[in-house]
């Protein structure tokens, strides 16, 4: 394995389900991300943890739950989610360095659709 | 805070032609700038980035941009446009502390044959 997976690659649920998003970095990140790409609107991020810490929350409604357990994973628990929730979910890792030079890496995402 | 514009949501050009995609941004404080491509169902990879040192950086797939601060641009060109280049392109600017990457709205590049 390379760089950053997720799974499932596919999700339709339906708004009363629970499920949950994975992501795997294989690349000694220590930070990592959560974004949402929905049509028509950039790139929105949600989450940041860093060494494991939440180091970003961007307003994001709690039918949204982040768990990070230890550098290299990362999982979206999604619960009672909305239509409008329905869109790309990329992650993305970094080395977490300071002073602005980080790049940051992405995964394939998680087309999520909710009916 | 940051902020980025990219001007031209789709952007077509013919097959050998040259590639121009704008980018400017607004930045409080000296920019890291990247460029992302993003193909049809997959994620984003990393084209090329400026963080300091030559303002010309190449990248992958013979793109290159050039930043120049006095215009706050980090226009992204390729002098030979490929079908395979079709896609959508993200710029991106950072600051100098924290993680936090500020997207542009994305431009896509349509190639004709």
């Amino acid at each position: 394995e390379t760089g950053v997976t997720q799974t499932p690659r596919h999700l339709v649920m339906g708004m009363t389900n629970k499920k949950s998003l994975k992501c795997e970095q294989h690349l000694g990140h220590n930070a990592m991300y959560w974004y949402k790409q929905s049509a028509k609107k950039p790139l929105e991020l949600m989450f940041v943890y860093n060494f494991k810490e939440q180091t970003e929350n961007n307003s994001v409604p709690s039918r949204f739950s982040p768990e990070c357990p230890n550098s290299s994973h990362l999982f979206l628990h999604l619960h009672t989610l909305q239509p409008e929730d329905s869109a790309l979910y990329l992650c993305a890792s970094s080395q977490g360095l300071p002073g602005g030079t980080d790049t940051q890496y992405f995964g394939p995402g998680t087309r999520l659709t909710v009916l | 805070a940051q902020s980025v514009t990219q001007l031209g949501s789709h952007v077509s050009v013919s097959e050998g032609a040259l590639v121009l995609l704008r980018c400017n941004y607004s930045s409080s404080v000296p920019p890291y700038l990247f460029w992302y491509v993003q193909y049809p169902n997959q994620g984003l990879q990393l084209l090329l980035k400026y963080t300091t040192g030559a303002t010309l950086v190449k990248g992958i797939n013979g793109f290159e941009a050039e930043f120049k601060k006095s215009e706050t641009s980090f226009h992204l060109t390729k002098p030979s446009a490929h079908m395979s280049d079709a896609a959508e392109y993200f710029c991106a600017v950072r600051g100098n502390a924290g993680n936090m990457l500020t997207f542009g709205g994305g431009t896509r590049l349509m190639v004709k044959p």
